[in-house]
């Protein structure tokens, strides 16, 4: 079964500083795709940034960069030069086939 | 990406009563999903739409209480049958693209008194 996990329920961090938002994952296949998502809370679910299983370089978006470690099965989320509108609910699911697996999911508060 | 809207944003509505989420897509895809996301909860998939044929559903969701229609490449309807308090949840229609992305629409935020 594919497990997604995010430890940190809720994170702080001072405006215009770095974040890392934490992700594992757990499975047994060797293609798959990892995906951050936003939700303010308006509700919508906004897209930030993909890394497939196969990609060599970390993924990069802007002010998003995705630290892709295999071999620990992690991909975590570092946001750069926060901003108040960062605060919001953080989502990392796995693609496995045509499913999607979601995390618990971390709220950042960016703090002015 | 597509773009997607859903109908209603939200809605309250009366325990025992049904109510029918619609799913538009600007343009046509292969693959819609329908996802339930309770109060301070994750996304939980309910369903995948197929166009033309029954919908597949995950363990724990059953056609009876969330029956789905896909009549087309565009559009996709969730009904929530004989609603319950715990039913109160976000209800997202999102679709795969080719790329292999997911996108999801504004979703319908439903509150069942």
């Amino acid at each position: 079964a594919q497990k997604i996990t995010q430890t940190q329920p809720g994170m702080f961090v001072q405006e215009k500083e770095a974040v890392t938002l934490d992700c594992t994952y757990d499975t047994s296949d060797q293609s798959y795709g990892l995906f951050w998502y936003k939700q303010p809370s308006s509700g919508e679910m906004i897209f930030l940034i993909y890394q497939g299983s196969y990609d060599e370089q970390n993924a990069t978006e802007g002010r998003y960069s995705l630290n892709f470690q295999k071999a620990r099965k992690s991909a975590n989320l570092v946001i750069s030069a926060s901003q108040l509108g960062d605060s919001a609910m953080y989502f990392c699911a796995m693609r496995h086939f045509n499913k999607f697996y979601f995390g618990s999911g971390t709220k950042l508060n960016v703090k002015p | 990406s597509a773009v997607i809207s859903q109908k209603p944003s939200r809605d309250i509505c009366q325990r025992g009563t049904s109510l029918t989420i619609q799913c538009q897509v600007d343009s046509q895809v292969t693959m819609m999903f329908w996802y339930r996301q309770q109060p301070g909860q994750s996304l939980t998939l309910i369903a995948t739409a197929n166009q033309g044929s029954e919908a597949t559903y995950e363990s724990g969701f059953v056609i009876d209480k969330f029956p789905i229609s896909r009549p087309n490449l565009t559009f996709s309807t969730l009904t929530v049958s004989n609603m319950s308090p715990e039913d109160s949840s976000i209800y997202l229609c999102s679709v795969g693209d080719p790329t292999g992305e997911l996108f999801f629409g504004e979703g319908s935020r439903l509150t069942v008194l």
